[in-house]
């Protein structure tokens, strides 16, 4: 089974930190997302990876960035963190055609 | 521009009977869709697909009905047991080849036993 594993389940960060969401896949899937799920708004695309070091911003890019320095790892910063990015974050990765294999989620909660 | 619309933010059904989650959408080109079904501090699993050519497809206890003149899909569980209690959502990619999945708002099922 593809396991898609985001570093932490819970995380707790102040107004202003740069915050780093870690994700990791072990099937060698080529593309990679970043969603955050907010009530009332689903699951929006923040970020979308096709291949190592090449992104496309989704529908929410502002005030996040990522990195994807190997194929398996994609990771989502919040270059500084701010209270309306406190959310459901997840990251998903896919093969082509074969639907998403989404991580457990990490929630953030920004003070 | 919510493109993939779930107008029922909750939806409750006694255990045993049958659980119908809506989903609208606007964009005719969407030729595929998908369902997945999230539990609370689990990432979403995938659940059911339907391909544009066909207007039901069943999986055991879940059948997805498309209406393309509507542009309108429902999944239908029954019998509705216990663990179905989750959020529903549909979802579309964006376009042909296109890997990026249009999500809508959810549908929290609640099974009363």
């Amino acid at each position: 089974d593809v396991k898609v594993t985001q570093s932490s389940r819970y995380l707790v960060k102040r107004t202003g930190e740069k915050v780093f969401l870690e994700c990791v896949q072990d099937m060698d899937h080529e593309n990679m997302f970043w969603y955050r799920q907010d009530p009332g708004l689903g699951l929006r695309l923040i970020y979308f990876s096709y291949d190592v070091k090449m992104k496309e911003k989704g529908d929410i890019p502002e005030g996040y960035s990522v990195s994807r320095e190997k194929k398996e790892r994609f990771s989502l910063i919040l270059e500084s963190a701010s209270t309306n990015q406190t959310s459901m974050y997840l990251c998903a990765s896919s093969l082509a055609g074969r639907g998403y294999t989404f991580g457990s989620g990490t929630r953030l909660t920004v003070v | 521009d919510q493109q993939v619309k779930q107008n029922s933010p909750s939806l409750s059904v006694q255990e045993g009977r049958i659980s119908i989650l809506n989903c609208d959408y606007t964009n005719s080109m969407f030729d595929y869709f998908l369902w997945y079904k999230k539990y609370p501090a689990e990432g979403p699993t995938f659940l059911i697909s339907i391909s544009s050519i066909k207007d039901k497809n069943e999986d055991g206890r879940f059948t997805v009905f498309l209406n393309k003149s509507a542009k309108h899909l429902s999944l239908h569980i029954v019998p509705s047991q216990p663990g179905d209690s989750a959020v529903y959502f549909c979802a579309a990619p964006r376009g042909f080849g296109n890997e990026k999945l249009t999500f809508g708002t959810g549908t929290r099922l609640t099974i009363i036993p």
